[in-house]
């Protein structure tokens, strides 16, 4: 079955302490992307990757890193969570043939809480 | 700058009635537009996109947008709304000047009276 899978789906956290959000596809999708979800502001980019080893930034990456060794994995990494990083987030892939990006698939969802 | 927006935050419409959800996006290149749903604590599900050609698309569960270039929208409808397409709906936008980006709207919460 083709799908996005994230892990954990729920994260409660302490103020400063580094995490991780897997994300994984096996579509083999060049294109991934992280978003995060808050009432009344919708989905917000965060970073996207375009391949292995390409990465941008999105809309709001201020606090957040990300890698892209393999294809299929798209990690998000939280060095120093605050607690306006609580949020929903959601890793997303696509087929990549430059632009624009065509339509995404969603993973479930990661709900994180940072106290 | 570029955006997309949702006028109506909220919508509460009766199983059966017909549905408009409105979009309005503000960029100056060709856009590509998308409609997804996302169902309570689920993922987004794409409903349908427009690239080009006719304007107006069908997509699953029912629905259809119409994309009006000289009103800059892209309106989400369906005649017959059922009970469990209550949800969340967002509309979505890329271009090839934006290049690599997505910009989502706000979203529109569609609630259903049975």
């Amino acid at each position: 079955e083709a799908q996005v899978t994230q892990n954990p789906r729920y994260l409660i956290t302490v103020t400063g302490k580094k995490l991780t959000v897997t994300c994984s596809q096996n579509m083999n999708h060049e294109y991934m992307s992280w978003y995060r979800q808050d009432p009344g502001l919708g989905l917000r980019q965060i970073y996207y990757s375009m391949n292995v080893e390409v990465t941008d930034k999105g809309d709001v990456p201020e606090g957040y890193k990300v890698s892209r060794k393999e294809k299929r994995n798209f990690p998000l990494i939280l060095e120093s969570p605050s607690p306006n990083q609580t949020s929903l987030y959601f890793c997303a892939s696509s087929l990549w043939q430059g632009a624009p990006v065509y339509e995404q698939y969603f993973g479930p969802g990661t709900r994180l809480t940072v106290t | 700058a570029q955006s997309v927006t949702q006028p109506d935050i909220h919508i509460t419409v009766s199983e059966g009635a017909s549905l408009e959800l409105r979009c309005n996006y503000s960029y100056g290149a060709t856009p590509y537009l998308f409609w997804y749903v996302q169902s309570p604590g689920q993922g987004l599900q794409l409903l349908l996109k427009y690239f080009s050609g006719d304007t107006l698309v069908q997509g699953i569960k029912g629905f259809e947008a119409e994309f009006k270039r000289s009103q800059s929208s892209f309106n989400l409808r369906k005649p017959s709304v059922h009970w469990s397409d209550a949800a969340e709906y967002f509309c979505a936008v890329s271009t090839k000047t934006s290049y690599d980006k997505v910009i989502f709207g706000p979203g529109t919460s569609l609630s259903v009276i049975p």
